[in-house]
């Protein structure tokens, strides 16, 4: 069955570098959220969209954006990164019984 | 605010055992709640979703229940094995399209 794809799987910026991550939700999911999780911690809610538009906002800052593209995958830009943006960003569709997938996640370390 | 919380953070057993682990939420208005495997380094696994209508799930070992007024649920796992040894996340959905606040998570080891 196909999963949610996430790319790249690895990415290793400096400061204040440009990153941006990619997300292909499941077929026929139509809503897609963007968590972030630091080591040792639970993921953290950063943004949703459903039917490219956004739908729900959490703790994502200001060098953040996100959008999601017409064949509904979904991209995460981030600038001016910083070295605490470093974490696993997991990517997640949703199926119509509201169930979450979640991909493998992109590892940012920002050095 | 939703709140979940997970006990124990951590936990051993030698393998073989049935284990239960515990999440707990301050606000009963949910609209469902999954349960989530993840391998160090990895992604989330759901293993099994319970709607709020429903009390308990069932998926191979694993048995999940919630009790949504006393924001409660569990998994139950029968008869651990060493490739159960990860870390399980609990999450509530509040509504329908809406994001998931996911628990701290309990750490399992199973030894041989």
């Amino acid at each position: 069955a196909a999963g949610v794809i996430q790319s790249p799987r690895h990415l290793i910026k400096e400061k204040r570098e440009t990153a941006t991550l990619k997300c292909y939700p499941i077929p026929r999911h139509d809503t897609v959220y963007w968590y972030q999780q630091g080591p040792g911690q639970d993921p953290q809610f950063l943004i949703s969209f459903y039917e490219k538009m956004q739908s729900d906002k959490g703790s994502i800052p200001d060098r953040f954006s996100a959008q999601q593209f017409s064949d509904y995958h979904s991209e995460l830009n981030m600038s001016s990164l910083e070295l605490g943006d470093s974490a696993l960003y997991f990517c997640a569709s949703e199926s119509p019984l509201f169930e979450a997938f979640f991909g493998q996640g992109t590892r940012l370390t920002v050095v | 605010k939703q709140e979940v919380t997970q006990i124990p953070a951590a936990l051993s057993v030698p393998e073989g055992e049935n284990l239960v682990l515990n999440c707990s939420f301050t606000d009963s208005a949910i609209y469902n709640l999954q349960w989530f495997r993840q391998d160090p380094g990895k992604g989330l696994t759901s293993l099994l979703l319970i709607q709020s209508s429903q009390r308990e799930q069932t998926s191979g070992r694993l048995n999940a229940s919630l009790d949504k007024s006393s924001g409660r649920s569990t998994l139950y796992i029968a008869a651990s094995q060493p490739g159960d040894s990860a870390t399980y996340l609990c999450a509530v959905r509040g509504g329908t399209a809406s994001k998931l606040t996911f628990g701290t998570g309990t750490r399992l080891q199973v030894t041989l």
